[in-house]
């Protein structure tokens, strides 16, 4: 059974760091791109960031370039998210989700983070 | 405020059929596929089609996807109580080199 698993959450003041961690189980996690995606509060849903398999590929929704970094160790079948200069507007649930595109997508549940002073 | 726009809800009675639409541009879904995905109240999004007509296995057959030109849609045929969910278009957007949903369709069964 898949199983994708966030944690790394939690609150947080404004211009501070979070690593959000995402550990994968149940399939072959080198074989995938992954995916962090965000949802606001009672707001839709938000593509954050991405990876490619061997991690030589990424890419960034622009209000995170240059804030955000993605990362994946496949030794551990783990991917990562290095938040940085955290701002108000970040504050949602963030999804570790396989393959956006295409038959294979697979979501976790999610991890809360909350910028507020 | 995202390239693809879906109306903000859907209403419909057991049984009946209800379509959601999902109108984007050519760079987006113009030239790639499109995926649908069902979020459940208080539930992760799950995949229920993907590029343009498919649908994962599990997947009852009464939701279908379709394509044409820059617009995509979702029929829910026989609808049943718990279709009442959230459900959201998406693809890759070319020119803004990104991942892009669509605003999201809330679908009530009244």
């Amino acid at each position: 059974e898949v199983q994708l698993v966030e944690s790394g959450g939690g609150l947080v003041q404004p211009g501070g760091s979070l690593r959000l961690s995402c550990v994968a189980s149940g399939y072959t996690f080198s074989s995938y791109w992954m995916n962090w995606v965000r949802q606001a509060p009672g707001k839709g849903l938000e593509w954050v960031a991405s990876i490619k398999q061997d991690g030589s590929e990424k890419k960034y929704v622009d209000p995170v370039k240059g804030r955000f970094t993605i990362s994946r160790d496949n030794a551990k079948n783990s991917m990562y998210l290095q938040m940085n200069s955290l701002r108000a507007e970040d504050t949602a649930l963030y999804y570790c989700a396989r393959a956006l595109s295409g038959g294979a997508s697979y979501w976790g549940h999610g991890t809360l983070v909350i910028v507020s002073s | 405020q995202s390239v693809l726009t879906q109306p903000p809800s859907v209403s419909g009675t057991p049984g009946q059929r209800v379509t959601i639409s999902c109108s984007g541009g050519s760079s987006n879904i113009g030239s790639n596929p499109v995926n649908w995905f069902q979020q459940l109240p208080g539930t992760a999004p799950k995949l229920l089609v993907y590029t343009n007509n498919q649908r994962p296995s599990g997947v009852p057959d009464r939701f279908s996807g379709s394509k044409s030109g820059t617009s995509a849609s979702l029929a829910i045929s026989g609808l049943q109580s718990e279709d009442e969910a959230d459900y959201y278009c998406a693809t890759w957007d070319g020119g803004l080199n990104a991942y892009v949903f669509g605003t999201g369709t809330e679908v009530t069964v009244l």
